[in-house]
């Protein structure tokens, strides 16, 4: 696509339930990026994915967090028993680079999360 | 660890005023440093991109500079507009393929 695309772009759940965002980004971006944006806050950095590397998952906040991405292409971002400090935008990004980090990075408009 | 400051937090201006925004980090040590914009509920658009071994980029009314020695970044906008209104958002990336955004300025342009 043209962009990157992220749904739903809203959601909103009770806690406790499990939710799903998913990203697709641009077509042969092989590095991609979730970051969350809590209200007022900045971009706190989630998990990023490099081609057929492992991905850095250091940025997880707990294990009720993970993310896959199939096909080296589109990523969901799974959230278990969700908690009212899920809450949050969360953005998904990606980058054209093959070796390095100096590629442009490009976001989507974000899927917001409200946990009640 | 790399930090990333963004000074002011909020900035107020008339339009029709030329303005800086700071962008300052602690480990020089990086491939590059982006600059974006964020209008509210929206996502980060890109506005410009300046490699480690560049000193500047522009685009249009927008200059950015980069002094890696120092730690430091400026966004610089000439004339402002009401529709420059926004929050501005500095990124370094940096080895590892992290991207470490600062927290960003909210910039009000007065009509």
């Amino acid at each position: 696509g043209a962009g990157v695309s992220q749904s739903p772009s809203n959601k909103v759940t009770e806690k406790g339930k499990d939710v799903e965002l998913r990203c697709d980004p641009i077509s042969g971006h092989t590095a991609l990026y979730w970051y969350r944006q809590s209200l007022g806050q900045g971009l706190e950095f989630l998990i990023y994915f490099q081609g057929n590397s492992a991905p850095d998952k250091s940025g997880l906040p707990s294990d009720r967090f993970s993310a896959e991405r199939t096909g080296g292409s589109v990523s969901t971002l799974t959230i278990q028993r969700t908690q009212q400090e899920d809450s949050a935008v969360y953005l998904c990004a990606s980058r054209p680079d093959l070796t390095l980090n100096t590629g442009e990075l490009f976001f989507g408009e974000g899927s917001r999360l409200t946990v009640l | 660890k790399q930090e990333v400051t963004q000074i002011p937090a909020a900035l107020s201006v008339p339009e029709g005023e030329n303005l800086v925004l700071n962008c300052s980090f602690t480990d020089s040590a990086i491939y590059n440093l982006q600059w974006f914009r964020q209008d509210p509920g929206k996502g980060l658009t890109s506005l410009l991109l300046i490699q480690s071994s560049q000193r500047e980029q522009t685009s249009g009314r927008l200059n950015a500079s980069l002094d890696k020695s120092s730690g430091r970044s400026t966004l610089y906008i000439a004339a402002s507009q009401p529709g420059d209104s926004a929050t501005y958002l500095c990124a370094v990336g940096r080895g590892g393929f992290k991207t470490i955004f600062g927290a960003g300025t909210r910039l009000f342009v007065k009509a």
